[in-house]
């Protein structure tokens, strides 16, 4: 198993519905994620992160963490044309380097 | 305001130049990363440095080598510059705990012809 592995999509939902993206996990990453956005030709922002079993909001994001199934998911409620992008999944690796999913891209219609 | 910055945004060299990226923050970060990235292959480590004049391979290491002379700055290096060097380079930086985030640079688009 990939380290980190993502759907790569595209998800398409339309505008006011919610987005769920999903990421799971292999051994060799550690405990702390982060979810990543990025919009095309741009660089990535962070936009969660999250370390601990259980859920985490912030505003339209909330970030779901199941370390028994390796789980890590981003939830955006009420989509926007504006959040249209690829979302990257990361997992830290020894607090050195951030291994990488490969992204999924996310599209909401308006 | 955190701040990664690369030395160019766009760039086009031919094949067999030497080519230097040049990326700098201002975090006082002990940890720096570069990247390429690829459609349907994500981002990839290429080398990664945990202090000055420190360097570890990443996973794609091949026709590339690095260079930190200070805490601040790391280069990438493609000594003989090929097509399939063609790519988005993405410089990042991040200290040293399992929580920090990692901040990236704007990119650099290389086009080797």
């Amino acid at each position: 198993q990939k380290e980190v592995e993502q759907n790569s999509g595209p998800l398409s939902v339309p505008e006011g519905a919610i987005a769920s993206l999903n990421c799971t996990y292999s051994d060799r990453v550690s405990q702390s994620f982060f979810w990543y956005r990025q919009y095309s030709g741009k660089s990535p922002e962070l936009i969660m992160s999250i370390y601990s079993n259980g859920d985490k909001e912030d505003g339209r994001f909330t970030a779901q963490l199941n370390k028994a199934s390796q789980y890590v998911s981003l939830l955006i409620r009420d989509s926007q044309p504006s959040d249209s992008a690829t979302y990257l999944c990361a997992g830290d690796q020894a607090g050195t380097a951030l291994i990488f999913g490969k992204g999924t891209t996310l599209s909401v219609s308006s | 305001d955190v701040k990664v910055t690369q030395s160019s945004r766009y760039l086009v060299k031919r094949t067999g130049e030497k080519v230097f990226l040049e990326c700098v923050q201002d975090m006082d970060h002990e940890n720096m990363f570069w990247y390429r990235q690829d459609p349907g292959l994500g981002l990839r480590l290429i080398y990664f440095s945990y202090d000055v004049k420190m360097k570890e391979k990443g996973d794609i290491p091949e026709g590339y080598s690095v260079s930190r002379e200070k805490k601040e700055r790391f280069s990438l290096i493609l000594e003989s510059a090929s097509t399939n060097q063609t790519s988005m380079y993405l410089c990042a930086s991040r200290d040293g705990g399992p929580t920090d985030t990692q901040y990236f640079g704007p990119g650099t688009r290389l086009t080797v012809l």
